[in-house]
C-alpha cells in the first residue's frame, strides 16, 4: 500500500543550523507530497506541496524538491530559527483519491 | 474567516461510555476527515465522507462511526470507549475542487479511564 516514512526524531539544533529532514514515500500511482507543520498545542498547517516530478514548494524559507527518481520529498532550510521548533509532517495524496497519508512525524527543536 | 473548529478540545470519559467529538467547517467544503494522531504512528484516517449522506471507514475505523448530514458539521462518536481509543483527533476538510489541500481543526485531546 501507499505508504510515507520520515527520518526519526526528535532532532535538535543550534539557530542558524542547516536543515534538512528526510521522507521517501512508496506509491502505486503519481502522488501529490505535502509538508505540513503542528505547532505546539495546534492542529496542523500546510508547509509547502509539490504535485509532480520535479516540482519544488517553498513557504517560509523551506524547500522540498519532488524527486520521483529517487522516490524522496526532504524537506530542508538554510537557518532555521527558534520559531521553528514543531512536528513536521510529511504525507502524500494520490490523484483523485483525496486522502491524505502520513509520515509518522519529525519534532524538531531548535536551542538559542 | 472562514475556520474549523472542534468540541471539547479535552473530555476525559470512562471506558464503555460513548462519546462524540463534534466538528464544524465554515468553508462549504464537500470533503471532511477524521484522524488520530498517536506518537510513532503520525496521523492515521479513521473516517471520511465526500458529501452530504456519504461516509467512509478509513484505515482505523473499528469502534467509531460518523455521520454527515449538512455541509458543516461531521460529528464522530466512539459507541463504547476503550482505554485503546486515548489520543489526539484531528478533524480536517477540503474543498473537492482544490488540488488536495486538507485544513485541519485545533485537535481535541481524549483520555479514556
Amino acid at each position: 500500500g501507499d505508504s510515507v516514512t520520515q527520518m526519526e526524531g526528535p532532532v535538535t539544533l543550534s539557530e542558524e543550523a542547516f536543515l534538512t529532514i528526510n521522507c521517501t514515500y512508496t506509491a502505486t500511482g503519481y502522488p501529490s507530497l505535502f509538508w505540513y507543520v503542528q505547532y505546539p498545542g495546534e492542529g496542523l498547517q500546510l508547509l509547502l506541496k509539490a504535485t509532480k516530478a520535479d516540482d519544488k514548494g517553498s513557504n517560509k524559507g523551506f524547500e522540498a524538491t519532488y524527486r520521483k527518481e529517487t522516490t524522496s520529498f526532504h524537506l530542508e532550510k538554510g537557518s532555521v530559527q527558534v520559531s521553528d521548533s514543531a512536528v513536521y509532517f510529511c504525507a502524500l495524496s494520490l490523484v483523485g483519491a483525496q486522502k491524505l497519508v502520513f509520515g509518522q512525524g519529525t519534532r524538531l527543536t531548535i536551542n538559542p | 474567516d472562514a475556520e474549523i473548529t472542534q468540541s471539547p478540545r479535552h473530555k476525559i470519559t470512562e471506558t464503555g461510555r460513548q462519546v462524540t467529538l463534534a466538528c464544524h467547517q465554515t468553508w462549504n467544503h464537500n470533503n471532511m476527515f477524521w484522524y488520530r494522531q498517536d506518537l510513532g504512528h503520525g496521523l492515521r484516517l479513521i473516517h471520511y465522507s465526500y458529501g452530504v449522506q456519504d461516509t467512509n471507514k478509513g484505515e482505523v475505523s473499528d469502534g467509531y462511526s460518523v455521520s454527515r448530514s449538512n455541509t458543516e458539521d461531521l460529528p464522530l462518536t466512539l459507541e463504547s470507549a476503550a482505554s485503546s481509543q486515548t489520543s489526539v483527533y484531528f478533524c480536517a476538510s477540503r474543498d473537492s475542487g482544490d488540488t488536495d489541500t486538507q485544513y485541519f481543526g485545533p485537535g481535541t485531546r481524549l483520555t479514556v479511564l
